[in-house]
């Protein structure tokens, strides 16, 4: 069974802060990550992809992929009240044939 | 709201309806997912097609029938469905599957609030 973990929180940071979420996976052969925001409510919107070891910035936002760690992560820098919303982590795995979705990270950023 | 629409936003229905959900997108893609969402569980998948062909089958009940009658279109047709089957159903769509890296950008539709009593 290939899984995608991730702290389900909730992670609380202050207004202007950065809020650093983390995720892992466990089938090796994983090539494309992604990350969903999902407001309360509401469908997942997809927000970053990165498909290879580094740093992808877009905005505010950056995600982090480190393939040997088997470990992406999604930065948000100068992060508003209007970022508070659970984030999930989806990653493609080849093996598995589909997105695997993690539980998410519940994410408050408190003014 | 995205290039997928999903009616209705909410269904109640008993345990002897049937009822039919639906997804529409317009994005131009030639892949269509179900997926289920539970409180506090990862999004399961329920279905996949692909061009028009289901593709996966992910162990679910025949209460739910899916249905694609092309590629812009896709339909789940819900029977005899029991009270924990109550949950949010999103449908998403994706350019294709695996042909390209970012075959696997998928975009949901609004979901269907599914409340079985």
């Amino acid at each position: 069974q290939k899984e995608v973990e991730q702290n389900s929180g909730p992670l609380s940071v202050p207004e202007g802060a950065i809020a650093s979420l983390n995720c892992t996976y466990s089938d090796r052969v994983s090539q494309s990550f992604f990350w969903y925001r999902q407001y309360s409510g509401k469908s997942p919107e997809l927000i970053m992809s990165i498909y290879s070891n580094g740093d992808k910035e877009d905005g505010r936002f950056t995600a982090q992929l480190n393939k040997a760690s088997q470990y992406v992560s999604l930065l948000i820098r100068d992060s508003q009240p209007s970022d508070s919303a659970t984030y999930l982590c989806a990653v493609y795995g080849g093996s598995q044939g589909n997105l695997i979705f993690g539980k998410g990270t519940k994410l408050s950023v408190k003014p | 709201e995205t290039g997928v629409t999903q009616t209705p936003r909410h269904l109640v229905m008993g345990m002897t309806n049937k009822k039919s959900l639906k997804c529409e997108q317009h994005l131009g893609h030639n892949a269509m997912y179900w997926y289920k969402q539970s409180a506090k569980k990862p999004l399961e998948l329920m279905f996949v097609y692909s061009l028009e062909e289901r593709v996966e089958n992910n162990s679910v009940p025949s209460r739910f029938s899916p249905e694609c009658p092309n590629s812009s279109h896709l339909f789940l047709h819900l029977h005899t469905l029991q009270p924990e089957d109550s949950a949010l159903y999103l449908c998403a769509s994706s350019q294709d599957r695996g042909r390209t890296i970012t075959s696997y950008e998928q975009y949901f539709g609004p979901g269907t609030r599914l409340t079985v009593t």
